[in-house]
């Protein structure tokens, strides 16, 4: 069965910190892994995509790092800011005909003045 | 470009009755997708169309979901009748293929619908 599994469930920081958020998953065949940030009352918005084959992806202070040999991935927010606060979401998705994704619970994160 | 429209944004409704969401994807996408995040969770995922075909309704509680997407557009999912239980977000998002191994090809999310069933 595909599953994901997000680390921590929630955590809370003071502005300026850095932080990783981690995810584990089980999905085959492995085909890409997406983080999104859930601000509260929105939908999920794209961060950042790795394939098979990268194994780190910036996006601008967010940096995703992917082991697909442990099938680990990290999401590190480098100076955070107030507007961090929101839910972090692992995705994972499949490499068949419909790209099947499997999605984590999410990690809340709060970030503090 | 436009992003995925749906409405209406809140919803309260009394147990056993019924509820509709309406959802209008990004002009051009294919693939739409309705999920349902229950607070604290990650989305699941309820219905998957492709134009106005279904790939994936195995996790629809078909007794009282019903979704359609007649002209390969639009689409609405409706509840009837409700439970307490289904008070949730109900997500709406496409993409412009569903094909499996195009990473580029991103869901992008509505706002969603915020559904209490009272």
């Amino acid at each position: 069965k595909n599953q994901v599994e997000q680390s921590p469930q929630s955590l809370i920081i003071l502005e300026g910190k850095n932080c990783t958020l981690q995810c584990n998953y089980t999905v085959s065949p492995f085909s890409n892994l997406r983080w999104y940030k859930q601000d509260t009352g929105r939908g999920p918005v794209s961060l950042t995509i790795m394939t098979f084959s990268e194994n780190t992806k910036s996006n601008g202070r967010y940096t995703a790092t992917l082991d697909a040999d442990t099938k680990q991935s990290s999401l590190h927010i480098t100076a955070s800011q107030l507007s961090d606060s929101a839910s972090y979401i692992c995705v994972v998705s499949a490499y068949t005909n419909a790209g099947k994704s499997t999605f984590g619970d999410g990690t809340t994160l709060t970030v503090k003045p | 470009e436009a992003g995925v429209a749906q409405s209406p944004r809140y919803k309260i409704i009394e147990k056993r009755q019924s509820v509709a969401f309406w959802c209008n994807p990004i002009s051009g996408h294919a693939t739409l997708y309705w999920y349902q995040q229950i607070l604290g969770q990650g989305p699941k995922l309820l219905i998957q169309f492709q134009n106005n075909g279904v790939v994936d309704d195995s996790q629809l509680p078909k007794d009282r979901f019903s979704a359609e997407r007649l002209k390969g557009v639009d689409s609405t999912l409706k509840i009837q009748p409700a439970k307490l239980e289904d008070s949730a977000v109900y997500l709406c998002a496409s993409r412009l293929t569903a094909g499996g191994g195009i990473p580029g090809y991103e869901q992008f999310f509505g706002p969603g619908t915020r559904l209490t069933v009272l």
